[in-house]
């Protein structure tokens, strides 16, 4: 049972690049959300899904895209990577509506 | 809209204090959830409460306790007999009744040192 995974750990993008950050889980977790940390401005929530084929964007939307095709896997791309996107990318996952969220280990990204 | 506001940036302490990690939140939602989750230096995020809005009893585990009052919209946390283990950044978070799940609004979080 590996909880929630994501990879890669680090990743360092030129601007303009694109890539898709991934993450999966093992715990037949319905609810998916994938979350940056800035330093000074905690977690904010990039998009989130409720199941399988159902996403809904979140406070910091703009610049990335998310897909739920089957209820383990919920990759975050990024379409056109930007200086402002450099950050730490959490995916976290629950089995209920409001329960403690599951969190993977994170993906340090850096755009220059 | 929710907010969550930890006020207190940084908590330096010598080990076998008590601190206290304050949380204030703000939401219209009559039903809501609040956590706090716990970021050791590694990184990872850990998972510490859930209290819901109908509860207002303490809680207590170990040394860990947490103080909730719907009163003054607080949710309190605090470490008894502080260890350096114990240092890290706290996060408390807020979970409203918006009819879909796993949106918590965190707030800035408190990093806590402690030391010998």
């Amino acid at each position: 049972n590996a909880g929630v995974t994501q990879t890669p750990k680090f990743q360092v993008l030129k601007t303009g690049q694109s890539m898709t950050l991934q993450c999966a889980q093992d715990m037949n977790h319905e609810y998916m959300s994938w979350y940056r940390q800035d330093p000074g401005m905690g977690l904010r929530l990039i998009h989130y899904s409720v199941g399988a084929g159902i996403t809904d964007q979140g406070e910091v939307p703009n610049g990335y895209n998310v897909s739920r095709s089957t209820t383990e896997d919920f990759p975050l791309r990024l379409l056109s990577a930007a200086p402002s996107q450099t950050s730490v990318y959490f995916c976290a996952s629950s089995y209920e509506g409001f329960g403690p969220l599951h969190f993977g280990n994170g993906t340090r990204l850096t755009v220059t | 809209a929710q907010k969550v506001t930890q006020a207190q940036t940084e908590i330096s302490v010598v080990e076998k204090e008590d601190v206290t990690l304050d949380c204030v939140y703000e939401t219209r939602d009559t039903t809501y959830y609040l956590f706090w989750y716990k970021q050791p230096p590694s990184g990872e995020l850990v998972f510490l409460i859930r209290r819901n809005s109908f509860d207002e009893q303490n809680e207590i585990s170990g040394r860990y306790s947490w103080n909730f009052q719907k009163s003054t919209s607080s949710f309190n946390f605090t470490i008894t007999a502080s260890q350096v283990v114990d240092s890290a950044v706290y996060f408390c978070a807020l979970s409203g009744n918006t009819g879909t799940a796993s949106k918590l609004t965190f707030g800035t979080g408190t990093r806590l040192q402690v030391t010998l």
